[in-house]
């Protein structure tokens, strides 16, 4: 079953602005994943951020996380043609199966030149 | 370092036909995955192994099995193929622990289509 889901489904904003998305999730997690995925290309890992912190930066992307709503968002700023891509969330279950990833169904995002 | 690769990339099967999906990595994990993703469905996890002789199965199992003989190679089994099993089919790869997850490390999909 889909534990996390993304918001919006799909997101178009123009070269140069920031791009938003949010990702929600029912249980008590370690950590939570964020990734990219390129049209008809395997997912490439973005950030990781435990549940113990509250935001995290990597270049020009920047990801908070609050464990009391259960929801993370991923922040894009000055958007690149080359950030279309879809992105999805990633979470394990602390409290059932710790095997198991579960995604989300994905933002698509589409920036436009 | 290859990362994780699959074979091949593209595949035609008619109903009832068999074949393997190979995945290799050469980083050592202990974690490796199958999922397929179809439009709208996001990633569904098929059967996932801890390691070498480890395997479990996950969200969608039917229709398919997995064996983990050596760390590196995790091949999916396609048993008798059918129409709903046309998809495009990720391998994934990562370092295992007991608490939370390691980054994934995807291989390039294989797309499969079963008439």
């Amino acid at each position: 079953s889909q534990q996390g889901e993304e918001d919006p489904q799909a997101l178009s904003i123009q070269e140069g602005e920031n791009a938003t998305m949010n990702c929600s999730y029912k249980t008590s997690i370690n950590n939570l994943q964020w990734y990219r995925q390129n049209s008809g290309r395997g997912l490439v890992h973005l950030i990781l951020i435990r549940s113990n912190e509250r935001e995290k930066h990597s270049g020009r992307l920047r990801v908070t996380l609050d464990t009391s709503k259960k929801s993370s968002s991923l922040l894009i700023t000055a958007s690149r043609a080359a950030d279309t891509a879809s992105y999805f969330c990633a979470t394990d279950d602390r409290g059932g199966n710790n095997r198991k990833l579960i995604w989300g169904l994905g933002t698509s995002l589409a920036v436009n030149p | 370092n290859a990362g994780v690769t699959q074979t091949p990339k593209f595949q035609v099967l008619k109903t009832g036909q068999s074949m393997t999906l190979q995945c290799a990595q050469d980083m050592n994990h202990e974690y490796m995955s199958w999922y397929r993703q179809d439009p709208g469905m996001g990633l569904r996890l098929i059967h996932y192994s801890v390691g070498a002789g480890i395997t479990d199965q996950g969200e969608v199992p039917n229709g398919y099995n997995v064996s983990r003989s050596t760390t590196e190679d995790f091949p999916l089994r396609l048993l008798s193929a059918a129409p709903s099993q046309t998809s495009v089919y990720f391998c994934a790869s990562s370092y295992s622990k007991n608490t939370g997850f390691y980054e994934q490390y995807f291989g390039p999909g294989t797309r499969l289509t079963v008439t």
